[in-house]
């Protein structure tokens, strides 16, 4: 079965600082793609970044970038220059091709960013 | 272009009673999706939709029911509320397959049953 695992319910960073957020995942597919979704207070649910299992490079998106291993089922990512609106639930998710679209989430981690 | 939208944004129930929970997209997506969040968890998939006209169950699709009428709608259906359905429900959307699977989501309504 896939499973999506963040094991760090909770983290807090100094604004202007770096954090990096947890995510380990199980599959014996080859194909796959892994997400990271933002949920504010306001509940919408916003589309950091995206990794192609089958992309050796590491995506980035301005201050957000992750560190895709493979072999290691694992996928962090890294907040640079946190900002005051970065505070939120962070989700990792994952989702294999082929598939019709079953999102896999872990349970989310809990970012606070103090001034 | 207002992606995907969700009515109504909160609701409170009794238990026993039926609604419905609307979903609807403007961007011309094939897949659509309803997930229920419960705190101290990510989303769970409760049914999903590939097409007009076709539905399918997900992860936690028991005292649920969908209907898919019109590509841009997805409704979601509970015939008899129960306390264990509070949660707050997304409603998301999607390509084709083949795309970036990217899944867009809508703002959420939170439910609470009584």
């Amino acid at each position: 079965a896939q499973t999506v695992t963040q094991s760090q319910p909770e983290m807090s960073v100094q604004e202007a600082e770096t954090v990096t957020l947890s995510c380990t995942y199980d599959t014996s597919e080859s194909d796959y793609y892994l997400f990271w979704y933002k949920q504010p207070p306001s509940r919408q649910m916003i589309l950091v970044i995206r990794q192609e299992a089958y992309k050796q490079q590491n995506a980035t998106e301005n201050r957000f970038s992750v560190n895709f291993q493979k072999a290691a089922k694992s996928f962090s990512l890294k907040i640079s220059d946190s900002q005051l609106g970065d505070a939120a639930m962070y989700f990792c998710a994952y989702i294999y091709g082929g598939s019709q679209g079953n999102l896999i989430f872990g349970k989310g981690t809990k970012l606070s960013v103090k001034p | 272009n207002a992606g995907v939208t969700q009515t109504p944004k909160f609701r409170v129930l009794k238990t026993g009673q039926s609604m419905t929970l609307l979903c609807a997209q403007d961007m011309n997506h094939e897949y659509m999706y309803w997930y229920r969040q419960d705190p101290g968890m990510g989303l769970r998939l409760i049914h999903y939709s590939v097409g007009e006209g076709t539905t399918a169950k997900g992860e936690v699709p028991d005292g649920y029911n969908v209907s898919r009428l019109k590509k841009q709608n997805f409704l979601l259906g509970l015939e008899s509320a129960a306390p264990s359905q509070t949660s707050v429900y997304f409603c998301a959307s999607s390509k084709l397959l083949g795309g970036s699977y990217e899944q867009y989501f809508g703002p959420g309504t939170r439910l609470t049953v009584t």
